[in-house]
């Protein structure tokens, strides 16, 4: 089975444009989370969703930060306009279950850089 | 607010050396404890975990145990190996979260043969 898959893998972008990050979560997975790890703050939660819902978007650091989910196979995590502090791993991860000490699988994450 | 506190690295040792991470944590309730690994270049991966105090998680020769009363899940292995060099992550959700998952700082690892 595939496990989570994210595009792109490395992005290098000018300050200023807009950057959508894509996350394709494993089938039959109903909870999706997306994280940022800097060397500085570590891995932080930025947005959760169940169902496609957004649960908590407490992490997302203000409002040029935006993720969707219009269905249960695609996510989307956008910044705009980007900025050179944005520039960090953003990891997505999905599981199944409303466990909550059930494992996360995250993807390979998706290296940006904002010049 | 919920935290977990990792030992800085970078940490190399030998092959066939006796490992230890420490992890101290901060949380409501009675947290749920996990150690997560990241090889080069792939996302984080389970090793084990513990849901209440006295608990042992165990895999792949590493074993955590959840003392409650040192707030402590510190990450042990009797011979590492090359292979395990990684990144290794302590992490929690907390008895009052709702699926937020509050990670250390990371933990670099090197062995060398």
């Amino acid at each position: 089975d595939a496990g989570v898959i994210q595009s792109p893998r490395h992005e290098v972008t000018e300050m200023g444009q807009e950057v959508t990050l894509r996350c394709k979560p494993i089938s039959g997975h109903d909870y999706l989370f997306w994280y940022r790890q800097t060397m500085m703050r570590g891995l932080e939660l930025l947005i959760y969703f169940n169902n496609n819902v957004p649960i908590d978007d407490s992490g997302m650091p203000e409002d040029r930060f935006s993720a969707k989910m219009p269905n249960a196979s695609f996510s989307t995590l956008k910044i705009q306009p980007s900025e050179p502090r944005d520039s960090a791993v953003y990891f997505c991860a999905s599981k199944i279950g409303q466990e909550r000490t059930g494992e996360l699988f995250f993807g390979e994450g998706s290296r940006l850089t904002v010049l | 607010g919920d935290s977990v506190t990792q030992m800085e690295g970078p940490v190399t040792l030998s092959e066939e050396a006796f490992l230890t991470i420490n992890c101290t944590y901060t949380a409501t309730g009675y947290p749920s404890l996990f150690w997560y690994v990241q090889y080069p270049g792939e996302g984080l991966q389970l090793l084990l975990k513990a849901t209440k105090a006295d608990d042992k998680g165990s895999n792949k020769g590493f074993e955590a145990t959840y003392r409650k009363e040192t707030t402590s899940f510190h990450l042990e292995k009797g011979s590492v190996q090359v292979s395990d060099s990684a990144v290794y992550f302590c992490a929690l959700i907390s008895g009052g979260s709702n699926y937020k998952l509050t990670f250390g700082k990371g933990t670099l690892l090197t062995v060398n043969p």
